[in-house]
């Protein structure tokens, strides 16, 4: 099993630029996650998806969109990109037991 | 409303001191409680849980944490740190949000970490 895969692990934009930033997991979790992390600032959700077909909005949604594709993919869209949105996204996927969540390796984006 | 507060954003011991990293929470439901582990330029790794099943929790690398209801703590330790052990550790905690439509999800929600270094 892979567990959680992201796509990709790096990425520059420059401001206004748009990307999908993709999300994978094999291990048939219901509930997927995106979240953000900056210095000093933990993690912070964008976005979860708490079934095939649902999201809902995290502690910082502006500037963002999210699609659930299916039961294995939960893709994040920047519509237009801002230096703000520089950070690392993390994508993850909740087992229901103790809700235990697994973690994607990353993307790291830089917007210029 | 769930909150979880890492005292000491940086923590510095030297290689085979005790390593203490300290985690209080706030939650209106027993909760479930993590922590996972963040190498350099790595995703996040957990290194144990708290289900409810025994106070004193062990984990991988040596680590382990104690939750103590009373003082709302999840504090992690280890009694001789390791060079490999310097990292981001981040605790957190979880609870289960119930939607309208049935469904529910397991929310994290996390401290903002502690960068722990050790020196030789």
């Amino acid at each position: 099993n892979a567990g959680v895969t992201q796509t990709p692990k790096f990425q520059v934009l420059k401001t206004g630029q748009s990307m999908t930033l993709q999300c994978a997991q094999d291990m048939n979790h219901n509930s997927m996650y995106w979240y953000r992390q900056d210095p000093g600032m933990g993690l912070r959700l964008i976005y979860y998806s708490a079934s095939e077909g649902t999201t809902d909005k995290g502690e910082v949604p502006n500037g963002y969109n999210v699609s659930r594709l299916n039961k294995r993919e939960f893709s994040l869209r920047l519509e237009s990109a801002a230096p703000s949105q520089t950070s690392v996204y993390f994508c993850a996927s909740n087992s229901r037991s103790y809700n235990e969540q697994f973690f994607g390796p990353g993307t790291r984006l830089t917007v210029l | 409303a769930q909150s979880v507060t890492q005292l000491g954003s940086h923590v510095s011991v030297s290689e085979g001191a005790l390593v203490l990293l300290r985690c209080n929470y706030s939650s209106s439901v027993p909760p479930y409680l993590f922590w996972y582990v963040q190498y350099p330029n790595q995703g996040l790794q957990l290194l144990l849980k708290y289900t409810s099943a025994a106070t004193l929790v062990k984990g991988i690398n040596g680590f382990e944490a104690e939750f103590k209801k009373s003082e709302t703590s999840f504090h992690l330790t280890k009694p001789s740190a390791h060079m490999s052990d310097a990292a981001e550790y981040f605790c957190a905690v979880s609870v289960s949000v119930r939607f309208d439509r049935g469904s529910t999800l397991g929310r994290l929600y996390f401290g903002r970490g502690t960068q722990l270094t050790v020196w030789p």
